[in-house]
């Protein structure tokens, strides 16, 4: 099956740091969607993104589809950010969602 | 409004007991899911559903049946429970398979 890799496994930053986060699939995908998981345990719709570019707020997210990857971008970044980022995909046919490992992102004030 | 709803929250019961969990979307889509997420936060599927019909079982013991009175509810039942059946159990619907998913809150499941 389709393998999905999340980097960094964990990630400590001082309030107000950028950061970025990636996920490597070893298929091509006609879904791809990075998710938040906040402290409460609620996953939270960050992007639907299998190519191409988005923005929402402090968050972008960038798929390259040709190269098998997607990266999220986090700038500023702020307490309530910290929870655990994954990234899911599903690739033609299969319909189900394959996800990461996850990013463990801890924001200090 | 709450897209996707489960009930309970939480649910604490005995080894070999049986039990259900209820899923409902407001969203109007064709698929729903049954996703597992195991104490390293692992998220797996377990069911899928397309306008109440299963599309995927991945390998989960017969003692979990899902249920799809209508294509707005999936509900999972489990007999017979298990510790190790302990994690979080999250539905999910898409307006088809491949379109974006959205989770409810998930039901925190512990078997004593």
């Amino acid at each position: 099956g389709i393998q999905v890799e999340q980097s960094p496994p964990d990630l400590i930053l001082q309030e107000g740091a950028n950061s970025t986060l990636r996920c490597n699939f070893s298929d091509s995908v006609n879904n791809l969607q990075w998710f938040h998981q906040n402290p409460w345990g609620q996953l939270i719709n960050l992007f639907y993104i299998p190519s191409g570019t988005k923005q929402n707020g402090r968050l972008s997210a960038t798929t390259v589809a040709t190269e098998r990857y997607s990266l999220l971008y986090i700038s500023s970044s702020q307490t309530t950010d910290s929870g655990v980022y994954f990234c899911a995909v599903e690739i033609l046919g299969n319909e189900k969602l394959t996800f990461g490992t996850g990013t463990r992102l801890t924001i200090i004030p | 409004d709450t897209a996707v709803s489960q009930t309970p929250k939480y649910l604490v019961t005995q080894m070999g007991n049986d039990k259900s969990i209820k899923c409902e979307q407001n969203l109007g889509h064709d698929t729903m899911y049954w996703y597992k997420q195991d104490s390293k936060k692992f998220l797996k599927i377990m069911f899928s559903y397309n306008n109440k019909e299963l599309i995927i079982n991945e390998t989960v013991p017969n003692r979990f049946s899902p249920k799809s009175p209508d294509k707005a509810h999936l509900n999972l039942h489990i007999n017979s429970l298990e510790l190790g059946d302990s994690a979080v159990y999250f539905c999910a619907s898409s307006q088809v398979a491949g379109a974006e998913a959205f989770f409810g809150q998930g039901t925190r499941l512990t078997v004593v």
